[in-house]
């Protein structure tokens, strides 16, 4: 199963948005409304900000967001902040019965 | 709280084996499926396999197929991962992770993400 593909980094100002692409192909984004972000600090298990493309889990902020159009996914964090530097990754299934994950981005705020 | 607790990690020689462990609290562990994610040192995640909230339904990557086995048991609470043959390119942290949303078709169910995640447990194949 070959990894989805993310930008290596992004970055943004506070404040500012951003946004985080995660490209697939027929058989595994754009397949399934089953795509889920993770964001992960250094040293620390990855904690779920949206599911199913575009649902936020209760206690995630609602500075972030997420769509899907054709084979690319996408996160958008808006109003930055500095506890958002993180890495992120994004997952979808792919195939039915198997789950691909995202390379990671890099997510810097200046 | 809801919880995960892995356990099992070490240092094991290319070819042994090791099974690690997932202690499950907080939540009816039956009513949901599980699964094992890694990470590499340095590297992104990667899923392992998962497993259906009774055990009836396993799936694993093409990386692990044959030589890991998952297994639960609802009345300990527990989430298993055998690892059998094992690899150097099997070091890594495994996570044990909660799957949650999604849906089920006539034939399939399948899960809207994983939450929450253990902290892990470091598993390193050297000799």
């Amino acid at each position: 199963q070959s990894a989805l593909t993310q930008p290596a980094s992004v970055s943004g100002s506070p404040g500012q948005s951003i946004t985080i692409s995660c490209t697939g192909t027929s058989s595994d984004v754009g397949s399934y409304n089953l795509v889920s972000w993770y964001q992960q600090h250094p040293g620390k298990a990855p904690k779920v900000m949206i599911y199913e493309v575009n649902k936020r889990p209760s206690g995630v902020s609602n500075r972030f967001s997420g769509s899907k159009s054709g084979n690319t996914a996408s996160l958008t964090i808006s109003g930055l902040q500095g506890e958002d530097e993180a890495e992120y990754y994004c997952c979808s299934y792919v195939g039915s019965t198997t789950l691909v994950f995202g390379g990671g981005t890099k997510l810097t705020v200046l | 709280q809801v919880q995960l607790v892995e356990s099992g990690g070490g240092l094991v020689k290319p070819g042994g084996s090791l099974r690690l462990s997932c202690a499950a609290s907080g939540f009816t562990f039956s009513d949901y499926y599980m699964s094992w994610i890694r990470q590499a040192p340095g590297k992104g995640l990667e899923w392992v396999s998962y497993i259906s909230s009774s055990g009836s339904t396993i799936y694993y990557a093409d990386s692990v197929r044959g030589r890991f086995t998952i297994s639960r048991d609802n009345a300990k609470n527990s989430l298993y991962l055998q690892m059998n043959s094992l690899r150097a390119e099997d070091t890594a942290v495994y996570y044990c992770a909660r799957g949650f949303g999604g849906y089920c078709s006539s034939t399939i169910c399948y899960v809207g993400g994983f939450d929450p995640w253990g902290q892990g447990t470091l598993i390193t194949v050297s000799s």
